[in-house]
């Protein structure tokens, strides 16, 4: 079975000023991770993935994220936030070569708040 | 544009009462599935399909149920609704294979059961 920690519940930072939002993973076999972004009263969307190849992966809005293995962590990060990246990101994973969509696995959530 | 809509957006209801969610969506996408989203537990898996006629089970399946008529529709169903389901739900849909596929979420129904 597959767990996602997302560690930080709440992160505040100063606009301009650079982010990392943490998720680290748990899974006994391979698996393909994501990042969901959650704006104010809408629905998911895709931010990046990981499915194999470069372990940096860059996304939309700036963001990207590293894939580390030994240490089962997906960290998001964007050197110079702005106020419209406002929003809750989700962590997700998903085993490789699984095809049951019960197998995709969303952390709790890190809501990211831009200060001016 | 293609898109996935849910409705209503909000709903305060009864304990008891049963309670339908729609979810249409035009992208043509096989797969759709129902998620609940609360504090602290990020979003959970309700109900999900491959197709026409096709339904499963979630990890928390518990007094709701879906049917799929046509490609593009996923309705949501809760049978005697109980405070317990208040929650923000959400419907996605996908193409391909699901778990390398992006989901395409809806802008989600607040439900407050009283």
């Amino acid at each position: 079975a597959q767990s996602v920690t997302q560690l930080d519940s709440q992160v505040p930072v100063f606009e301009e000023a650079p982010v990392e939002l943490r998720c680290n993973y748990s899974s006994s076999v391979s698996v393909y991770l994501f990042w969901y972004v959650q704006y104010p009263n809408q629905g998911l969307q895709l931010l990046l993935k990981y499915l194999s190849g470069s372990t940096l992966v860059k996304g939309i809005n700036g963001f990207e994220a590293e894939f580390n293995k030994s240490q089962t962590s997906f960290h998001l990060r964007k050197p110079s936030v702005h106020i419209s990246d406002t929003a809750e990101y989700f962590c997700a994973v998903t085993p490789l070569g699984g095809s049951s969509a019960s197998k995709i696995i969303f952390g709790s959530g890190t809501r990211l708040s831009i200060r001016p | 544009d293609a898109e996935i809509t849910q409705s209503p957006r909000h709903k305060i209801t009864e304990t008891g009462r049963q309670v339908t969610l729609a979810c249409h969506q035009t992208w043509n996408h096989n797969n759709m599935f129902w998620y609940r989203q609360d504090l602290g537990h990020g979003l959970r898996l309700i109900h999900y399909s491959y197709g026409v006629q096709d339904t499963n089970k979630g990890e928390v399946s518990d007094g709701y149920s879906v049917s799929r008529s046509n490609t593009e529709d996923l309705p949501l169903t809760l049978e005697s609704a109980a405070s317990s389901q208040t929650s923000v739900y959400f419907c996605a849909s996908s193409e391909g294979t699901v778990n390398t596929g992006e989901l395409f979420f809806g802008e989600g129904s607040r439900l407050t059961v009283l």
